[in-house]
């Protein structure tokens, strides 16, 4: 079946410019969550979603960043005013319920370079 | 200092060598243990999940947690080319629900044929 799927695949963008990037989950599965990974590093939470609500943003970096999942499925990331440290790669992941023992599935990610 | 550390290598092996990853973590609050491979440009996969100390296996690959020393290990035998990629270990406590994932920097792996 189809996994998680995220678009663009690379985004390159200016300083200072507003990118959202999209994350499709695996049907069905309630808990979403997103990650930032640097380069040479490894993911670092950033929030969870179970079904629409945002249930942890503490791994938000400022207030710049954003993220919403208003159907309860798809989910897109919102960096206003990005700078050149945001430059990373932007994982999604999902899982059917979100509980301790879950497997998460990842999908491929978004490469955002920030010039 | 980090609450999870690993070494990131990279580590380079003749295939069929078994091979050791490891790392250490400071917070007692993590009781679940993970590991992750991670190829080139994809997103992490899943290979071994734990919570409790000591050895899980599952093919060739070895799960081993020791929490008294917070320390876990990764052990895979008869490595193959196929196994070049960035190992990350990954460990949660509990939030009440969902997995607050936290990383290591992961190691890059290579086999060599």
């Amino acid at each position: 079946g189809a996994g998680v799927s995220q678009t663009p695949s690379n985004k390159v963008t200016e300083k200072g410019k507003y990118v959202e990037l999209r994350c499709d989950p695996i049907s069905g599965h309630t808990a979403l969550y997103w990650y930032r990974q640097s380069l040479g590093q490894g993911p670092e939470f950033l929030i969870y979603f179970q079904g629409t609500g945002a249930a942890d943003d503490s791994g938000l970096p400022n207030d710049r960043f954003f993220a919403v999942r208003p159907e309860g499925s798809v989910s897109t990331l919102k960096i206003q005013r990005t700078e050149r440290g945001d430059s990373a790669v932007y994982l999604c992941a999902s899982s059917p319920q979100g509980a301790d023992t879950d497997t998460q599935y990842f999908g491929p990610g978004t490469r955002l370079t920030v010039l | 200092q980090k609450e999870v550390e690993q070494d990131p290598g990279p580590l380079s092996v003749p295939e069929g060598a078994i091979v050791s990853l490891n790392c250490t973590y400071s917070n007692s609050a993590f009781q679940y243990f993970m590991w992750y491979r991670q190829y080139s440009r994809k997103g992490p996969e899943l290979l071994m999940y734990t919570y409790s100390s000591g050895n899980k296996e599952d093919g060739r690959f070895t799960a081993q947690v020791d929490k008294s020393s917070k320390y876990i290990s990764l052990f895979i035998r008869d490595s193959q080319p196929s196994d070049s990629a960035t190992y990350l270990c990954a460990m949660t406590g509990r939030t009440g629900g969902y997995q607050k994932v936290t990383f290591g920097t992961g190691t890059k792996l290579q086999v060599i044929p």
